[in-house]
């Protein structure tokens, strides 16, 4: 059962330039969390917001969360290169697990 | 650092043989779980498990079983192998064991190509 959606699938931005993602799920949730993973890798833990907040940072991070809304999305500010990655969002429903949606292929030029 | 190792990059097995897929994880986490990634589809969850000796199925276990003789070790079972299993398979592994606010520590996946 697939929870959450990214938006848009793929993005090409420029190296200095903010990119951002969107994430919608359907169901409520205990807290929201978003992945990176680089090629062929395993998923890395950026952040992860509970439903009870509304915005978070983590250094170029920040990540909205609006529950009436059921979307999240992540902004990452001043882009590098090395933040080339696919982005995930992971909804935990209250005891379903996490759920991934397809993921964001972020592709940032130099 | 959380250390998720998956006991191989890449696996190329024939149709029917028996896989075992191994991952173990060094910080003593109860929850341990296996994802399968496809294109277009993200991960899809296999199966899981929160203690020792116990195993819960996810959202697609046909095929496939596990095995969680210890805490550390979680191994997934591909009891006949079939082409439509050929994929990325990822393990992870979280803290507690019904806190869903703890995050997934994954391994570098595992690509089984079935042939």
């Amino acid at each position: 059962s697939q929870q959450g959606e990214e938006d848009p699938q793929a993005l090409s931005i420029q190296e200095g330039e903010n990119a951002t993602m969107n994430c919608s799920y359907k169901t409520s949730i205990n807290n929201l969390q978003w992945y990176r993973q680089n090629s062929g890798r395993g998923l890395v833990h950026l952040i992860l917001i509970r439903s009870n907040e509304r915005e978070k940072h983590s250094g170029r991070l920040r990540v909205t969360l609006d529950t009436s809304k059921k979307s999240s999305s992540l902004l990452i500010t001043a882009s590098r290169a090395a933040d080339t990655a696919s982005y995930f969002c992971a909804t935990d429903n209250y005891g379903q697990n996490f759920v991934f949606g397809p993921g964001t292929r972020l592709s940032v030029l130099p | 650092d959380v250390k998720v190792t998956q006991s191989s990059r890449y696996l190329v097995k024939r149709t029917g043989e028996k896989v075992f897929l191994e991952c173990v994880q060094d910080m003593d986490h109860e929850n341990m779980f296996w994802y399968r990634q496809d294109p277009g589809l993200g991960l899809r969850l296999i199966y899981f498990s929160y203690d020792v000796k116990m195993k819960e199925k996810g959202d697609i276990p046909e095929g496939y079983s596990v095995s969680r003789e210890k805490k550390e070790r979680f191994s997934l079972i591909l009891e006949s192998a079939s082409t439509n299993q050929t994929s990325m398979y990822l393990c992870a592994s979280s803290l507690f064991g019904r806190d869903y606010n703890s995050p997934l520590h994954f391994g570098n996946g595992t690509r089984l190509t079935v042939t």
